[in-house]
């Protein structure tokens, strides 16, 4: 289930569900939106893109969607593995040159 | 080569030392970047440089001194921390920094401030 306040908002799932970490942007003026996936102790990692005149996006085992109408992306991880386990961030590009990141869900895969 | 190179990984100083970041990278990108991340928080963009020019500054302290040498090149020169700045300084690259294209990271400077 999912948990919010003072931590970061977690999703913990099984191994082998289908996972949907959820993010809200605050810019109807941001064109190109960024999902990346950090582990600890490293630095973000791209996993997927997508551009403002799409609304989904497919990559392998990951699909994300946009809706402009609501500010809202989500990430969709099909058979979520173990090594899934990390924070996910997404990123809007406010303007040009600035990639501003939304608050992160930390996704926890139980075997 | 997709990598982009921090050094050290992890930096310990006092409040009175002075000491410098290092970013490294040679995908020929033109547009690098500084983030400050705290724990539990979102990285938090600090400075801009594109074609080697400094672009953004997001109201950073003076404490803190960017300096890109060269397109491959991105030093962060830090003199009189506070022991608030411990962070994860975390830099990026992309290829001109424009809508659509997406920013690589680096591993991250975990620094400490004592």
């Amino acid at each position: 289930g999912e948990s919010v306040g003072l931590h970061l908002p977690t999703l913990s799932v099984q191994e082998g569900d289908n996972s949907i970490i959820n993010c809200a942007y605050s810019n109807s003026a941001s064109d190109y939106f960024i999902w990346y996936k950090q582990e600890s102790g490293k630095g973000p990692q791209f996993i997927i893109d997508i551009r403002s005149n799409m609304d989904k996006r497919q990559g392998q085992r990951v699909t994300v969607l946009l809706n402009k109408t609501v500010k809202h992306l989500s990430l969709q991880i099909a058979a979520t593995q173990p090594g899934d386990s990390a924070v996910y961030f997404c990123a809007e590009n406010a303007s040009f040159q600035k990639l501003v990141f939304g608050t992160g869900t930390r996704l926890l895969v139980s075997p | 080569d997709t990598e982009v190179t921090q050094t050290p990984k992890h930096l310990v100083m006092g409040m009175t030392n002075k000491k410098s970041l290092k970013c490294e990278q040679h995908m020929g990108h033109r547009a690098m970047y500084w983030y400050k991340q705290k724990a539990k928080k979102p990285p938090e963009l600090m400075f801009v440089y594109s074609y080697e020019k400094l672009s953004i500054n997001e109201s950073v302290p003076s404490r803190f001194s960017p300096e890109c040498p060269n397109s491959s090149l991105l030093n962060l020169h830090l003199h009189a921390l506070q022991p608030e700045d411990s962070a994860l300084y975390l830099c990026a690259s992309s290829q001109d920094g424009g809508s659509g294209t997406e920013a690589f990271f680096g591993q991250g400077t975990r620094l400490t401030v004592v």
